[in-house]
């Protein structure tokens, strides 16, 4: 199964900064997936990351506000723009190693924004 | 929308009884899986269950799932403290990609 390293684990923000958040596997993936998890809420999908493409955004989530880049196949990033407090989330990366449909997770970043 | 709704939101038993959750979706779907969440951390895979299956183990872990009633049930047999968690349903459709519910969050009492 995929090991993956999330960092950070959290941060406290200013409103108006960014935020890249990292996610590093140890295994080559195709497909890496974002989630923001709000408090109380489910998981929402925020892109689909494959390596060699520009990432594929859900609605509601646009590339302004959180640029990915997938450099390679053990790697990926997600920014969190000119944060607002409303951005306050966790953040989870995952993958679907081998496209054996179940995910692996990150251990998510915990964003306060004030 | 593919999306699970968890029931209930919340459960809260004693060390050594069964908890069981419930998940529910609207349309028709590949496979369901369940997932465990700690203290809102990272969510670890506990088990998939496809369309063509009825009923699947995993030690103390039981799935059902009725296609008819778009429903499939979780059941944690002999409860234990360390099975404190959030428990969520991901359903995959033709997207492939898991869609989330919200989840029912467990506590189990010492």
């Amino acid at each position: 199964s995929a090991v993956i390293s999330q960092k950070p684990s959290r941060d406290i923000c200013q409103r108006g900064t960014s935020l890249t958040i990292q996610c590093q596997v140890d295994s080559q993936v195709t497909m890496m997936f974002w989630y923001r998890q709000q408090p109380g809420q489910s998981l929402t999908l925020i892109a689909t990351a494959n390596q060699g493409s520009e990432a594929t955004y859900e609605s509601g989530f646009v590339i302004d506000k959180f640029p990915i880049s997938r450099p390679n196949l053990t790697f990926s990033t997600l920014t969190v723009s000119n944060m607002s407090p409303e951005d306050s989330s966790i953040y989870l990366c995952s993958v679907d190693e081998g496209g054996n449909e179940k995910l692996f997770f990150g251990s998510g970043t915990q964003l306060s924004v004030l | 929308s593919q999306q699970g709704e968890e029931d209930p939101q919340a459960l809260s038993i004693q060390e050594g009884e069964n908890a069981t959750m419930n998940c529910s979706y609207k349309t028709s779907i590949n496979n369901l899986q369940w997932y465990r969440q700690n203290s809102g951390r990272g969510l670890v895979h506990l088990i998939l269950i496809r369309s063509n299956e009825r009923e699947k183990h995993s030690g103390r872990l039981r799935v059902t799932l009725d296609t008819s009633k778009k429903s499939s049930s979780l059941l944690i047999t002999a409860s234990r403290a360390a099975d404190t968690a959030s428990y969520f349903c991901a359903v995959v459709g033709g997207s492939y990609i898991p869609t989330f519910g919200r989840g029912t969050s467990l506590i189990v009492h010492p």
